[in-house]
């Protein structure tokens, strides 16, 4: 059974630092992109950012909202991804998923970690 | 960026109901799209990928249809667990959007 669950969040003011974890287990992590979602207060899903795995340098794509201020990498021995993020915004405010991407389904998101709230406020 | 709408934005049914909820992008996406499911308080959850082919272990009565700009998730017969937000998302090219979401309540 596939489980991701993400961990680091918290209450952090306007300017701050804040690192989110997600482990992995149930696939083999090294074989998957992975990517980090977020949904603000009441409202929908954003795309926040993806790395990609090993055989394509793990390189990774950011929206233009994040881009700049958050960084994801991921330790394929420890089967974790991260999500440094920086110069943090109230509008930054969310619960933070992190989801497994499947390629041989269009790169849709299969599977998502329960998530971890982030709140910026002063 | 590609636009991602959905039609229409909540959406009230009786249990036994056939619900169809659209979403277009807004501009061609193959059929690099996902429909997800989130219900309150829980990670968003996949029934569709590939516009039309149906996650191992979710029920028939979930149905996807379309390609290019132009999609359709259809549940032939609501029950109670489906009560829920359902997502559409494309994956063609960066950055994935997400469309707003189809709230569906029990009428």
């Amino acid at each position: 059974e596939v489980q991701l669950v993400e961990s680091g969040g918290g209450l952090v003011q306007p300017g701050g630092s804040l690192r989110l974890s997600c482990g992995a287990s149930g696939f083999t992590f090294s074989d998957h992109y992975m990517d980090w979602v977020r949904q603000a207060p009441g409202k929908g899903l954003e795309w926040v950012g993806r790395i990609r795995k090993k055989t394509n340098r793990y390189t990774t794509e950011y929206a233009a909202s994040v881009k700049g201020r958050f960084t994801i990498s991921r330790d394929d021995s420890r089967s974790s991804v991260h999500l440094q993020m920086n110069s943090l915004k109230t509008e930054d405010t969310a619960v933070y998923f992190c989801a497994r991407v499947d390629d041989s389904s269009g790169y849709t998101l299969a599977d998502w970690g329960q998530g971890t709230q982030v709140t910026v406020s002063s | 960026d590609i636009q991602m709408t959905q039609s229409p934005s909540s959406l009230s049914a009786f249990v036994g109901d056939r619900v169809t909820i659209g979403c277009r992008a807004s501009q061609g996406i193959r059929n690099d799209l996902g429909w997800y499911q989130q219900k309150p308080g829980k990670a968003p959850k996949r029934l569709i990928y590939a516009a039309s082919s149906l996650q191992s272990g979710v029920p028939s009565r979930f149905s996807g249809s379309g390609s290019g700009t132009e999609f359709t998730l259809t549940i032939s017969s609501l029950q109670p667990e489906d009560f829920a937000t359902y997502f559409c998302a494309q994956h063609n090219s960066y950055p994935v959007t997400f469309g707003p979401g189809t709230k569906v309540e029990i009428k």
